[in-house]
């Protein structure tokens, strides 16, 4: 049984480009959370999902940052005109539903240049 | 909004010696309570929980404890090994599923 999966692992990016950060939840979850985490620090939650559905979105910067999570497919957090200070570890985690156990991803290392 | 706070930042202890870790938060709603731990360069790997119907959970080595009226929750690792070395982190939810971090506790254990 796969784990949650994300893609790419490592991302280098030039300031003013797009970002696109993937995450394929475990199977039989339909719940999906992105975080952040900036060197040496804890994990920042970004964003809750459920297929077709943003349910929290309070930690996502106003601009640039959009999450999605369609009917079919993986969930992707989209970052526009990347900065410097968007270099980070980008992290997704899946859950059953609500009140269970969330699994984390890999993370997407994330360089802006 | 919930802050979850925790201590130390860095602990060193003997193989084979026990380690504790101690977080607190300030959001009474909160009813769920993961521990991750985390290797360089992996996703944090959820090791044990405890939600707020009990106040002590134990898996082998690894026990939490919970104190809802002090608002503290603490981890206990006891007979360290060398695979226990990583980054800890406590967590607290509310029922919307957003989980707070505290910032890490990075652990090392000594030969």
């Amino acid at each position: 049984n796969a784990g949650v999966m994300q893609n790419p692992r490592h991302l280098v990016r030039r300031r003013g480009q797009e970002a696109r950060l993937r995450c394929s939840p475990m199977k039989g979850h339909s719940h999906v959370y992105w975080y952040r985490q900036l060197p040496e620090e804890g994990l920042k939650f970004m964003v809750y999902l459920q297929k077709e559905n943003i349910i929290d979105e309070s930690g996502m910067p106003k601009e640039r940052f959009s999450a999605e999570f369609p009917k079919e497919g993986p969930s992707i957090l989209r970052i526009q005109q990347v900065v410097r200070g968007d270099s980070a570890a980008y992290f997704c985690a899946s859950s059953s539903g609500q009140g269970a156990e969330q699994y984390f991803g890999p993370g997407t290392r994330l360089t802006v240049t | 909004g919930e802050n979850v706070e925790q201590h130390p930042s860095t602990l060193s202890v003997q193989e084979g010696d026990s380690a504790v870790i101690k977080c607190t938060y300030s959001d009474s709603a909160s009813n769920y309570f993961p521990w991750y731990k985390q290797e360089l360069g992996k996703g944090p790997q959820l090791i044990i929980d405890i939600r707020s119907n009990v106040g002590e959970k134990k898996d082998q080595r690894i026990a939490v404890t919970l104190n809802k009226t002090a608002k503290h929750f603490s981890l206990h690792i006891t007979e360290t090994q060398p695979e226990d070395s990583a980054v800890y982190f406590c967590a607290a939810s509310l029922v919307d599923d957003k989980i707070i971090f505290g910032k890490g506790t990075r652990l090392h254990i000594l030969p």
